[in-house]
């Protein structure tokens, strides 16, 4: 089945850690990205790419690194310098990115212990 | 920020009532997509409606678009309770991402 999946489902850091969140898509899709939602707010935009070894800092970069290695997968890296990194984390992809339509990941949560 | 904004909120209706929900953005768009979150859960994408456009379908749910005044509204006619979810809308503010709104939490009493 094509989709977009997104592991671990939870996930736990203690602070000062390094945590890397996996994103993998079989759809052949360009445009891959990551956003963070907090409880009760909407999507906010951490990084995308357009193609692969290409990546472009969304709204809320600080903190977060990611690598396009292959089309396939799009990893997120949530570093020590994130303050506040407690939150729940979706994955998407699209075929161009230009507008078109998201296909999301189920999403990881995660905690800061 | 490109972010829209939802409106309202939350919404609690009665099972077999109409829900609408508005949505509305700052700068010119390509298009606006409509995708619905359960709780805990990624987002699915409902629809689709170009800025040429003035309105769209697609089974139970009515798109409307006003370019001139940069709004959007979703209709959910003859709601059901598995229709309960966060609704939010997505503009691609001639960029090539999707930036999203706040949300609509749709609660519908069986």
């Amino acid at each position: 089945d094509g989709g977009i999946t997104q592991s671990p489902k939870y996930l736990f850091r203690k602070e000062g850690q390094n945590v890397t969140l996996s994103c993998e898509q079989n759809l052949n899709h360009d445009a891959m990205y990551w956003y963070r939602q907090d409880p009760g707010q909407g999507l906010r935009l951490i990084y995308y790419s357009q193609i692969v070894n290409d990546f472009q800092k969304g709204d809320i970069a600080e903190g977060y690194s990611v690598s396009r290695e292959k089309k396939e997968s799009f990893p997120l890296t949530v570093t020590s310098a994130q303050k506040n990194p407690t939150a729940f984390y979706l994955c998407a992809s699209s075929i161009d990115g230009a507008g078109t339509e998201a296909f999301f990941g189920q999403g990881t949560r995660l905690t800061v212990v | 920020s490109q972010q829209g904004e939802e409106d309202p909120q939350a919404l609690s209706i009665q099972e077999g009532e109409n829900a609408t929900m508005n949505c509305s953005y700052k700068t010119s768009i390509n298009n606006l997509q409509w995708y619905r979150q359960n709780s805990g859960r990624g987002l699915v994408h409902l629809i689709l409606i170009r800025s040429n456009e003035r309105e769209k379908h697609s089974g139970r749910l009515r798109v409307t678009l006003d370019t001139s005044k940069k709004s959007s509204s979703l209709l959910i006619t003859a709601s059901r309770a598995a229709d309960t979810a966060s609704y939010f809308c997505a503009t691609d503010a001639g960029a090539n991402n999707l930036f999203f709104g706040t949300g609509t939490r749709l609660t519908v009493i069986p």
